[in-house]
């Protein structure tokens, strides 16, 4: 079982500023099967990249995903007031899915 | 666009079976393409991978939850469906149908609103 570890479990940043959010797993993730999803109050969580790097369709570039193995990184460069949120990662290469815990991104 | 929509009851008793079914318009329960992927989350928590079936058949479960559950398509209804047996209040959370497919060279992904179950006698 590959589990998944996200930090900070909460990131409290300003509109403007630049997030990097973090995403490790336990052992690694084969063909960067590796995916960022945002779920905001109420709703439905939403892909934001998939394969580690790429964009889901509709999702503004200012989101960005990195990374290889066993760790992996969801930048957005410069926050909307939108984006106040929690972010999920999720890996697909095993025999089964994981989430990681979270990380709540907030408003300073 | 692909719409999905999930049914069932809001409330179960414990030791009792849960059946939630996902409805899908705009795609096919018979596309060998698609995942039909169910999700849920307890009540102020993360969320968690439950199982799947894709490629006309093949499943893929959680496994700490594989001896309780088990997902299957209807493509008379053109939906898809999960059953969770012997719940307890630990199974009480949103749940959600999901589906991912790729679609000229890009993975799509379409989830439903979500439809809370309480486990409760």
């Amino acid at each position: 079982e590959i589990v998944l570890t996200q930090s900070p479990g909460i990131l409290s940043l300003s509109p403007g500023e630049r997030a990097t959010l973090s995403c490790r797993a336990s052992q690694s993730v084969t063909y960067n099967s590796l995916g960022w999803f945002q779920q905001r109050p109420g709703q439905a969580p939403r892909l934001l990249i998939y394969a580690a790097s790429s964009r889901a369709s509709g999702i503004p570039d200012r989101f960005s995903g990195s990374g290889s193995g066993t760790d992996f990184t969801l930048t957005i460069s410069r926050l909307e007031p939108e984006d106040f949120a929690v972010y999920y990662c999720q890996e697909y290469s095993s025999s089964w899915n994981t989430f990681g815990q979270g990380t709540k991104l907030e408003i300073k | 666009q692909v719409q999905l929509q999930e049914s069932g009851p809001g409330l179960v008793k414990p030791s009792e079976t849960l059946s939630l079914t996902c409805s899908v318009s705009g795609a096919s329960v018979s596309s060998g393409s698609h995942y039909w992927i169910w999700i849920r989350q307890p009540p102020g928590q993360g969320l968690e991978w439950i199982g799947e079936t894709y490629n006309s058949g093949s499943t893929k479960y959680n496994p700490s939850l594989k001896s309780r559950i088990s997902v299957s398509v209807d493509t008379s209804k053109n939906h898809f469906s999960l059953t969770l047996s012997s719940v307890t209040a630990a199974d009480t959370a949103v749940y959600y149908c999901v589906t991912s497919f790729e679609s000229h060279g890009v993975t799509r992904n379409y989830w439903g609103q979500g439809t809370l179950v309480t486990i409760s006698s």
